[in-house]
């Protein structure tokens, strides 16, 4: 569900089965989406990007699917293991290179 | 590989004091961004630079934050007086402008601000 303050949304996966994280966007205009991985006291980290003249992109390990119609975002990570566990955040170029990210999800690994 | 380098790593102030975070950009990144990050929250822009302008300042509270990139590199955000509600984590990123890879943002380890 949505989330508010600081009750970011959870996901929890057991290691070794595939993770989907989702995201809405609010800007039809927007043409370019990224997925950031943050780690406690960390910066965010680069994960994967698409542009909107793309429905899908596969990186190691990882997919980007892109639906337009519906303005949502999916993250894919396949066999998801204990380093995977971190905060994940969508954002989205609206306009003028202005990167906007989306509320989290943090991804809890089960043993 | 290239990183953004923040410092300091921690600060803790008292309200009303002044604070100064420090960040340099990958070398050839004209574009700088600040970002403020609340504790469960994602980043929120509040300054973004190309070269030595201004680009956006919409969502920086200009009555008590600045921002400066006088030579077009390294960047300092200032908060005078701190208040105990910008206790925050201030994160730095940049980016090449144009199109394609070169817009997706890498950034700094930032900076942790404690206002007591």
């Amino acid at each position: 569900g949505e989330s508010v303050g600081l009750h970011l949304p959870t996901l929890s996966v057991q290691e070794g089965d595939n993770s989907i994280i989702n995201c809405a966007y609010s800007n039809s205009a927007s043409d370019y989406f990224i997925w950031y991985k943050q780690e406690s006291g960390k910066g965010p980290q680069f994960i994967i990007d698409i542009r909107s003249n793309m429905d899908k992109r596969q990186g190691q390990r990882v997919t980007v699917l892109l639906n337009k119609t519906v303005k949502h975002l999916s993250l894919q990570i396949a066999a998801t293991q204990p380093g995977d566990s971190a905060v994940y955040f969508c954002a989205e170029n609206k306009e003028d290179d202005k990167i906007i990210f989306g509320k989290g999800t943090r991804l809890h690994i089960l043993p | 590989e290239a990183e953004v380098a923040q410092s300091p790593r921690y600060k803790i102030t008292e309200k009303s004091q002044a604070v100064a975070f420090w960040c340099d950009p990958i070398s050839g990144h004209a574009t700088l961004y600040w970002y403020r990050q609340i504790l469960g929250q994602g980043p929120e822009l509040l300054v973004q630079f190309q070269d030595e302008s201004v680009v956006d300042d919409s969502q920086l509270p200009k009555d008590r934050f600045s921002a400066e990139r006088l030579k077009g590199v390294d960047s300092t955000l200032k908060i005078q007086p701190a208040e105990l509600g910008d206790s925050a984590m201030y994160l730095c990123a940049s980016s090449k402008p144009g199109q394609g890879e070169d817009e997706k943002l890498f950034f700094g380890s930032g900076t942790q601000l404690s206002v007591l």
